[in-house]
């Protein structure tokens, strides 16, 4: 069985302040697990992914997340937020011994203030 | 190239039509994903077809709805006698294979009235 839970339902940062959106997860094979991000009208685009190789993993646009087992957390971070990165975010995880059918988090909306 | 994408973008039915949802996956992609995305929510798996093969249906919600991939690359979701409780974003998604990295389209909205 795999979980994933999303912290917050909406995170409100200013415009070059740093962001931090919160995912927990639970599974019982080794997790491969994945940030998505979705604009408004549009599809969900992959941020980045982790599947057991480096723990600190960077994806696109300035985000990274690290990997941490003994927290079971996969925390999506950027240095300094932008406008355009108003969006709703996902996190998502799938098992290697499973299925591999995705499980979604409920997402987290980040709101960016000027 | 051309990415995943799904017709039509929105389409509005009585209580009690059915309704036909297409998918184009990016062209090589043997793993096609759908899944319902209600307002406020993540998406939630339906089903998963490996070329034309279907899988997984286990996240269907009714025996009315139904899901097809007849030739290994284009998939339609139907779905039967609508109720209101159908309306949600239902979303396509392709990938090289299970477990990798999936490319979603842009969702159709479904609004049952």
């Amino acid at each position: 069985a795999q979980s994933v839970t999303q912290l917050d339902s909406h995170v409100s940062v200013s415009e070059g302040t740093p962001v931090l959106l919160r995912c927990n997860y639970s599974s019982s094979y080794s997790p491969s697990l994945f940030w998505y991000v979705q604009h408004p009208n549009k599809g969900l685009q992959l941020l980045l992914k982790y599947t057991s190789a480096a723990t600190l993993v960077k994806g696109i646009n300035g985000f990274e997340a690290e990997f941490k087992k003994s927290e079971t957390s996969f925390h999506l971070t950027k240095p300094s937020a932008h406008m355009s990165d108003a969006a709703e975010y996902f996190c998502v995880v799938t098992t290697s011994g499973g299925s591999y059918i995705p499980t979604f988090g409920r997402g987290t909306s980040l709101i960016v203030h000027p | 190239g051309a990415g995943v994408s799904q017709s039509p973008r929105y389409k509005v039915a009585k209580r009690g039509q059915d309704v036909a949802l297409r998918c184009d996956p990016i062209s090589g992609h043997v793993s096609l994903f759908w899944y319902q995305q209600a307002l406020g929510q993540g998406p939630e798996f339906l089903t998963y077809f490996q070329n034309e093969a279907q899988l997984d249906k286990s996240g269907l919600p009714s025996d009315r709805f139904f899901a097809e991939r007849p030739e290994g690359s284009v998939s339609t979701l139907k779905i039967q006698r609508t109720q209101q409780e159908d309306s949600a974003v239902y979303l396509c998604a392709s990938s090289q294979g299970i477990g990798n990295e999936q490319y979603f389209g842009p969702g159709t909205r479904l609004t049952v009235t």
